[in-house]
């Protein structure tokens, strides 16, 4: 079966911009969507299709692809965006990577 | 505005039967989406549980398929699970969301509340 990976953890400074990577075969070639998940609350899709953004989703959250990975990157990181995020995917079933715990430092 | 409400037993014995419902409001059940069921056990990652389209034809996760059944009643706007031959290991909260989904892109555009649901004697 399908599988995608991503970092345990990714720490940042305020401000600074923060690159979260999730990792499976031609990955790069699948429309993955990332999911902010901050701690009590339900998952918030904040990119759909690689690289587009919802309606009230801030500009400062973008989704690029390359070959076997795909990045979310969150430029100019708030303390606010702390959080789980969760890459997934679609390969004959639905793919969750295990989630990357953001830390503001 | 588009929601979705989980709603069902907090416990549930093992070896019984897990039935969760979900009501969907701000819109009609009878769309071009999917609706789907997901989990997250304690401190874990998300699990896909398997999704319906008001059609009634579903897919389910393979690793689940044989305990579940997720059905529509159109009439109420709702779509329900059941998860049967439960166990402690079937803990989780559990997410009830709308798919959109165009054949290659696949996405969970709006999510409820979830609920947690505990296994235990």
């Amino acid at each position: 079966s399908y599988e995608v990976s991503q970092p345990p953890s990714v720490s940042v400074s305020p401000g600074q911009t923060a690159t979260i990577t999730c990792s499976g075969e031609k990955l790069g070639e699948k429309y993955t969507s990332w999911y902010q998940q901050k701690p009590g609350q339900s998952p918030v899709l904040v990119i759909y299709q690689k690289n587009k953004r919802p309606s009230g989703i801030p500009e400062r959250f973008s989704g690029s692809y390359s070959g076997n990975i795909v990045t979310l990157t969150i430029s100019g990181t708030q303390a606010t965006d702390e959080g789980a995020y969760y890459c997934q995917t679609w390969d004959t079933t639905v793919v969750f990577g295990g989630g990357t715990k953001l830390t503001v430092l | 505005q588009f929601h979705l409400q989980e709603s069902g037993p907090g416990l549930v014995k093992p070896s019984e039967t897990l039935s969760l419902s979900c009501a969907v409001s701000g819109g009609s059940i009878s769309t071009t989406n999917w609706w789907s069921w997901l989990r997250q056990s304690p401190g874990k990652g998300l699990e896909w549980v398997g999704d319906i389209y008001h059609s009634g034809s579903t897919i389910y996760n393979p690793s689940l398929k044989s305990r579940v059944t997720i059905s529509v009643d159109k009439s109420k706007n709702h779509f329900s699970l059941n998860l049967n031959s439960v166990t402690a290991a079937d803990t989780a909260i559990y997410y009830c969301a709308r798919v959109t989904w165009s054949g290659i892109s696949y996405y969970f555009d709006f999510w409820g509340q979830g609920t947690l649901v505990t296994v235990s004697s």
